[in-house]
């Protein structure tokens, strides 16, 4: 059954380094999304993407983030300066289309020391 | 802006039922509605798509009534592989469109 693969699982890393999360969507699918979890609390969207630009992202979502679909397979979320308040679990998840059932990957958990 | 869930916390017998209501300020277009278990990623349970659908798969169940701008999450005769946490997923337009969660109910199914 094809899934959402990311990587790595675990990134550790000192606070103002960049860092980039890597995600391999299902195949067939057209958007993608970036969300966060912080250690306890709920589910937060950070970003869409469809047609190799961003169609919807949240005030989280600042310019120290970005998203970049550098081949056909995979998707990245770059965080530019890593605060302390960027450690959490960050989700990539895939849908055929806008909205309609989206797959999740296992997560990345950042750690921002 | 974030949709509510009630209630924020249920714990359940094996066997027993359970209404998860999720509630939106904001005129909802589309309803989703997401498993987590602790540990591991979000997993999608349905879709609702407009106001007075139901839908169901296996013992899990939900509606969605757009006046009211909520939707629903009927749990049946719950199995302990039920417990986690239940999140309604729906888009907002506010000027611009974006997804977010409601706020979460965690369920526990006991023995």
């Amino acid at each position: 059954e094809p899934e959402v693969t990311q990587t790595p699982s675990h990134q550790v890393t000192q606070m103002g380094q960049e860092v980039i999360l890597r995600c391999v969507p299902i195949s067939n699918h057209l958007y993608f999304y970036w969300y966060r979890q912080i250690l306890g609390q709920k589910v937060e969207f950070l970003v869409s993407f469809y047609n190799n630009e961003i169609s919807e992202k949240s005030e989280i979502f600042d310019d120290q983030f970005s998203v970049e679909r550098p081949d056909g397979s995979n998707f990245t979320l770059k965080i530019r300066s890593t605060k302390l308040e960027d450690s959490a679990m960050y989700f990539c998840a895939s849908s055929e289309w806008g909205y309609n059932e989206q797959f999740f990957g296992p997560g990345t958990r950042l750690t921002v020391l | 802006q974030q949709p509510v869930q009630s209630p924020q916390a249920v714990i359940l017998r094996e066997g027993e039922d359970a209404v998860i209501n999720c509630s939106s300020s904001k005129a909802l277009y589309s309803v989703h509605w997401y498993r987590q278990k602790h540990g591991e990623a979000p997993v999608f349970l349905m879709i609702l798509l407009k106001g007075g659908e139901q839908k169901g798969h296996e013992k899990i169940s939900a509606s969605f009534n757009e006046k009211k701008q909520q939707s629903s999450l009927y749990l049946t005769a719950s199995q302990l592989s039920y417990s986690g946490t239940y999140f309604c997923g729906t888009g907002i337009f506010s000027g611009t469109y974006k997804y977010i969660f409601g706020t979460g109910t965690r369920l526990k199914v006991l023995a």
